[in-house]
């Protein structure tokens, strides 16, 4: 059975720390792997990692996947309030329409 | 604004109920999706449409039945739901080429309560 675990399920930080937020995964022909950002209601699309090793860069936000050892993280650095919500991550398949996803991790930044 | 609309936003109705929940891409995709998120669950899969095909029917059951008329439009049909069924319900879009799903841009979402 597939599996997308994140970790932690949650944390609370206050503004300015670096919050790391782990994805790892056990599937069948994989793809790439995805992560969100959700707030209220709809995710809003972050970043897609296809290859290992490979730094994506967002503004303060950074992703990287590791294709032998089976995980991803998210670096978020000098947290703001506004970068408070869940993240989601998730996988894609090779010939496969499927998209599985992680249940979240909810970032609370205080100020 | 994603590009991907939903309506209603929120939506009460009773088991005996028939409603239908509406999505809307302008993002020239092809292929969209349906997805329901209940609290302190991952998000599910339920339908997957590509060019106005259904490629992927999660094990829902057939008190939800979509309806894709052309790679803009999706539809959720709901009848004779049940409690547990209360959800938010999320619409999303993607290009897909072949076999290849590239990332999805979701709509807003339907808060639906079946009481």
């Amino acid at each position: 059975e597939d599996k997308v675990v994140q970790s932690p399920l949650s944390l609370v930080v206050h503004e300015g720390d670096t919050v790391t937020l782990n994805c790892s995964y056990e599937v069948t022909n994989f793809r790439s792997l995805l992560w969100y950002k959700q707030e209220k209601k709809a995710p809003t699309f972050l970043f897609m990692l296809t290859s290992s090793g490979i730094e994506k860069k967002s503004g303060r936000l950074s992703s990287i996947l590791d294709k032998k050892e089976l995980f991803s993280i998210l670096n978020i650095t000098a947290t703001q309030t506004g970068d408070s919500a869940i993240y989601l991550c998730a996988v894609t398949y090779t010939n496969d329409y499927k998209l599985s996803f992680g249940a979240g991790t909810t970032v609370t930044v205080r100020a | 604004e994603t590009g991907v609309t939903q309506t209603p936003r929120h939506l009460v109705m009773g088991m005996t109920n028939k409603k239908s929940l509406k999505c809307e891409q302008h993002l020239g995709h092809n292929a969209m999706y349906w997805y329901k998120q209940s609290a302190k669950k991952p998000l599910e899969l339920m339908f997957v449409y590509n060019f106005k095909e259904q490629t992927e029917n999660n094990s829902v059951p057939s008190r939800f039945s979509p309806e894709c008329p052309n790679s803009s439009h999706l539809f959720l049909h709901l009848h004779t739901l049940q409690p547990e069924d209360s959800a938010l319900y999320l619409c999303a879009s993607s290009q897909a080429s072949g076999a290849t799903l590239y990332e999805q841009y979701f709509g807003p979402g339907t808060r639906l309560t079946v009481t």
